[in-house]
């Protein structure tokens, strides 16, 4: 089965702290989606990305996070520097332009990050 | 803007029983689709169910079914003969087909009693 591919699984970092997560999407799938899950606000959209074009990044703290895709198989989400605040499970999915009311998008495992 | 909105943080149902899970959201767009994930403790995101909103035929999939009122922007999530591997979060979204935007509700947990 293809699969969204993230890493890493869990990370654990100090306040100020630069944070790095990746995401392998499926080979062929040209839009991909960052989000962030948290108890309080759910799955929070942060960024999505077309052809490794930011379509929308207006969910996403601009002055510390930021998002990328250097090629079609690697997508990443910087947080620097990291706070607290920034503790969540951060997903990236991935799928097919204007397929995804038929076919869906695929999730990856996520990260979970802690900042202590 | 658009909203997704999950009524029921929490829910319980006896095993065999079934439960229908609340979602309604806000758009003004005419072309767009539903979806409703389950994310179980592994917190895989696994898709259960999609509707396009230009069908009027409910979607199934096995146990899962929708009732999709379009007017009412109302998509419950019916599960029927609940099984305990049912426990799990449930998320409803909403996407929009012309940019593939895609925004979720914040959940409703379901416990399944045996």
């Amino acid at each position: 089965d293809a699969r969204v591919t993230q890493t890493p699984r869990h990370k654990v970092t100090e306040m100020g702290q630069e944070v790095t997560m990746r995401c392998q999407p499926i080979l062929g799938h040209n839009t991909v989606f960052w989000y962030r899950q948290t108890m309080m606000q759910g799955l929070e959209l942060l960024a999505y990305f077309r052809n490794r074009a930011p379509l929308d990044d207006s969910g996403m703290p601009k002055d510390r996070f930021s998002a990328e895709m250097p090629d079609a198989t690697l997508a990443t989400l910087k947080i620097q520097p990291s706070e607290p605040r920034d503790s969540a499970v951060y997903f990236c999915a991935s799928g097919l332009q204007r397929t995804g009311g038929r076919n869906g998008y695929t999730f990856g495992s996520g990260t979970r990050l802690t900042v202590v | 803007a658009q909203t997704v909105t999950q009524s029921q943080p929490e829910m319980s149902v006896q095993e065999a029983e079934t439960v229908t899970l609340s979602c309604t959201y806000d758009t003004s767009e005419s072309d767009y689709y539903l979806f409703w994930y389950k994310q179980p403790p592994s917190r895989q995101m696994i898709l259960v169910i999609r509707q396009e909103a230009y069908k009027q035929q409910n979607a199934t999939e096995n146990r899962f079914s929708v009732n999709f009122q379009k007017a009412a922007k109302s998509f419950s999530l019916k599960i029927s003969d609940s099984q305990l591997g049912d426990a799990a979060m449930y998320f409803c979204a909403y996407g929009r087909n012309r940019d593939d935007k895609i925004i979720f509700g914040k959940g409703t947990r379901l416990h399944i009693l045996p």
